[in-house]
């Protein structure tokens, strides 16, 4: 099929490492969003890309988070120095258009991410 | 800033039952609202959606109305099947906002 993707589906790490999850959305979709799901939660907004243009990172917890898409395709979400709080899914959506409130956002299955 | 609400779960019914879930918001201008469904082991997937006051969004046999006037948009469904277990999401979108403000989600059971 051709929706979005992430990998990997589960990552645990202790807690200190760096880790790095990637999305691949659907082609052609201009604009990328990251969201962080913590158990039981409703997904909560990290940041947006408008092809290779970080636009919004308001929702970054820390600056242990970092998130690039150099190429307007693929998108990486790191986070350095992993804390235990930072244990969630993290979830990768795309949409065709650019900033329409109105868009549908597409999402991929998440990486589970568990921090010992 | 942007909030919604929707009524906790679980919410169990039986199959053929009648269902409500329940969503209100607050949001500073006028946006547009989602209802969107994670089945288990799936990723979260757009069920149907509103963009203006009194448009109602419908799919799969799911409706829910855009009423401005009590910001709500719930969920409604006549006959609930066991396919339909799965946690329900209530959404929003502002115009010029990046992404999208979420209610906690409503885990849905449905036995025969």
């Amino acid at each position: 099929g051709a929706g979005v993707s992430q990998s990997p589906r589960y990552k645990v790490a202790k807690r200190g490492q760096d880790v790095a999850l990637r999305c691949d959305p659907i082609s052609g979709h201009v604009s990328l969003f990251w969201y962080q799901q913590a158990l039981g939660q409703g997904p909560e907004f990290l940041t947006y890309f408008q092809n290779e243009a970080q636009l919004d990172k308001s929702g970054l917890p820390s600056d242990r988070f970092f998130a690039e898409r150099p190429e307007g395709s693929v998108s990486t979400l790191k986070i350095q120095r992993t804390q235990q709080e930072d244990s969630a899914v993290y979830l990768c959506a795309s949409s065709f258009r650019d900033r329409v409130e109105s868009d549908t956002q597409y999402f991929g299955p998440g990486t589970r991410l568990t921090v010992l | 800033g942007d909030s919604v609400t929707q009524m906790e779960g679980p919410v169990t019914l039986s199959e053929e039952a009648f269902l409500t879930i329940n969503c209100t918001y607050t949001a500073t201008g006028y946006p547009s609202l989602f209802w969107y469904v994670q089945y288990p082991g799936e990723g979260l997937q757009l069920l149907l959606k509103a963009t203006k006051a009194d448009d109602k969004g419908s799919n799969k046999g799911f409706e829910a109305t855009y009423r401005k006037e009590t910001t709500s948009f719930h969920l409604e469904k006549g006959s609930v099947q066991v396919s339909d277990s799965a946690v329900y999401f209530c959404a929003l979108s502002e115009r010029g906002a990046d992404g999208l403000t979420f209610g906690k989600g409503t885990h849905l059971i449905i036995q025969p």
